[in-house]
């Protein structure tokens, strides 16, 4: 069974900073790779998708990095603000044979705040 | 861009009642998805649709059955709501080829 971990669990910096979420997963089998921002009490917006034959996806300040073979993907966010505090969740989802019909299996997320 | 929408942001039920929360989705998406999000818990998947009138369990499917009559349309059913189902509920969708996976805003039910 797929299991996401992400770590750390919390972080908090200055504003200004570049930072790394990190992401890990047991079955190397994935179609992808994708990366939600939370905000409190809020649904998920999608931020970077990874397809499983990339090894990295940019948007803006952000960077997504996927290294299949070891199980990982970091996020990284150049000159951190107020406003990317949130939680972060990553999400892969399974080859698409068989029967994964776009099922995701998530990690935990990181609850980033990003102070002034 | 797609849109997720769910009939209500926030629910309050009494144990016992029958709940029904709808997800409507405008981009012609065959996926559609109920997930459960708890603290410390994550997101958990309820049950999940690939077409109209099919669906599959997901890893958490008890006391919950859903409904897909029209394609746009995917409703999670509490036939017996319990205290225990007091979650954030959020529905997403996706098309099968590119796994982008759209989420709803949830609804924050609340059974007493």
């Amino acid at each position: 069974k797929q299991e996401v971990t992400q770590i750390p669990a919390a972080l908090s910096v200055p504003e200004g900073e570049n930072l790394v979420l990190n992401c890990s997963f047991t079955d190397s089998a994935i179609y992808n790779l994708q990366w939600f921002r939370q905000d409190p009490g809020k649904g998920l917006t999608s931020l970077l998708l990874i397809q499983s034959s990339q090894r990295e996806q940019t948007s803006g300040r952000l960077n997504a990095s996927l290294d299949k073979s070891s199980g990982r993907s970091t996020l990284y966010i150049a000159a951190s603000q107020p406003g990317d505090s949130a939680t972060y969740l990553c999400a892969v989802r399974l080859g698409a044979g068989g029967t994964s019909y776009g099922k995701l299996t998530f990690g935990q997320g990181t609850i980033l705040t990003v102070h002034p | 861009d797609v849109k997720v929408t769910q009939s209500s942001r926030y629910l309050v039920k009494r144990t016992g009642e029958k709940v029904f929360l709808e997800c409507v989705q405008d981009m012609d998406h065959e996926n559609m998805f109920w997930y459960r999000q708890d603290p410390g818990l994550g997101l958990r998947l309820i049950y999940f649709s690939y077409d109209v009138k099919m669906k599959e369990k997901g890893d958490i499917p008890e006391g919950y059955s859903v409904s897909r009559e029209k394609k746009e349309r995917f409703s999670l059913i509490l036939e017996s709501a319990s205290t225990n189902q007091t979650s954030m509920y959020l529905c997403a969708s996706s098309l099968p080829t590119s796994g982008r996976g759209f989420f709803g805003p949830g609804t924050r039910l609340t059974v007493l």
